[in-house]
């Protein structure tokens, strides 16, 4: 069945450090391929996708390009900030979208 | 305005209790799901329901059970509560509509059982 491996954490790391959180994937098909955040005390917040080989994914910074070759997703940024700090979560979806599969979340740290 | 909304923000209750979670959308979505979220912040889904149907329900003991009285809505009733129950259990929907099936998710429902 589909899933979803993701680095484990935490990460911490220094105010304007790069950050990379790897994820790789199993799946049949082509699935869409998700970032998700989770700030302390809230839900799940969408933070960037890609439907397709060779997408790039974008928001606030964060990239993330979706690599059929290496069946990946590494989600990346070049200079975090305090406020970056949560748990982030990689997932899938097949085509038909109910079955989302994510991954055990990557607790990030940002020190001052 | 909320898109997903869960009700209680908070639960906390006895052994053996039973006690419900309700969730609502306001997006038109088509699909609503549950997950649990335990201390590890692992997340699991637990049951999805698209037009009233049961599309998928991942091993979940039968005291758990959901409840959608209409697109809008999918309450989550437990039976029973077990020490083990505890956790963060969220609420989501999606559209049938896009291609890329976004999850949108509530804020969550802290669930403490003594």
């Amino acid at each position: 069945g589909n899933s979803v491996t993701q680095m484990e954490g935490p990460v911490t790391l220094s105010e304007e450090a790069f950050l990379t959180i790897n994820c790789t994937y199993t799946a049949t098909g082509y699935p869409s391929l998700f970032w998700y955040v989770q700030y302390p005390g809230e839900g799940l917040q969408l933070l960037l996708k890609a439907t397709k080989a060779d997408d790039k994914g974008s928001n606030k910074g964060f990239e993330a390009t979706y690599r059929k070759e290496t069946t990946s997703f590494h989600l990346e940024k070049g200079s975090v900030q305090v406020s970056d700090s949560a748990v982030y979560f990689c997932a899938l979806s097949d085509l038909r979208g109910s079955d989302m599969r994510f991954g055990a979340g990557t607790r990030l740290t940002v020190k001052p | 305005d909320t898109a997903v909304s869960q009700t209680p923000k908070y639960l906390v209750t006895q052994m053996g209790n039973d006690k419900s979670i309700k969730c609502e959308q306001n997006l038109g979505h088509d699909t609503m799901y549950w997950y649990k979220q335990d201390s590890k912040k692992f997340l699991k889904i637990m049951f999805s329901y698209n037009n009233k149907e049961l599309i998928i329900n991942e091993t979940v003991p039968n005291r758990f059970s959901p409840k959608s009285p209409d697109k809008a809505h999918l309450n989550l009733h437990i039976n029973s509560l077990e020490l083990g129950d505890s956790a963060v259990y969220f609420c989501a929907s999606s559209s049938d509509q896009t291609s890329y099936n976004e999850q949108f998710f509530g804020p969550g429902t802290r669930l403490t059982v003594l």
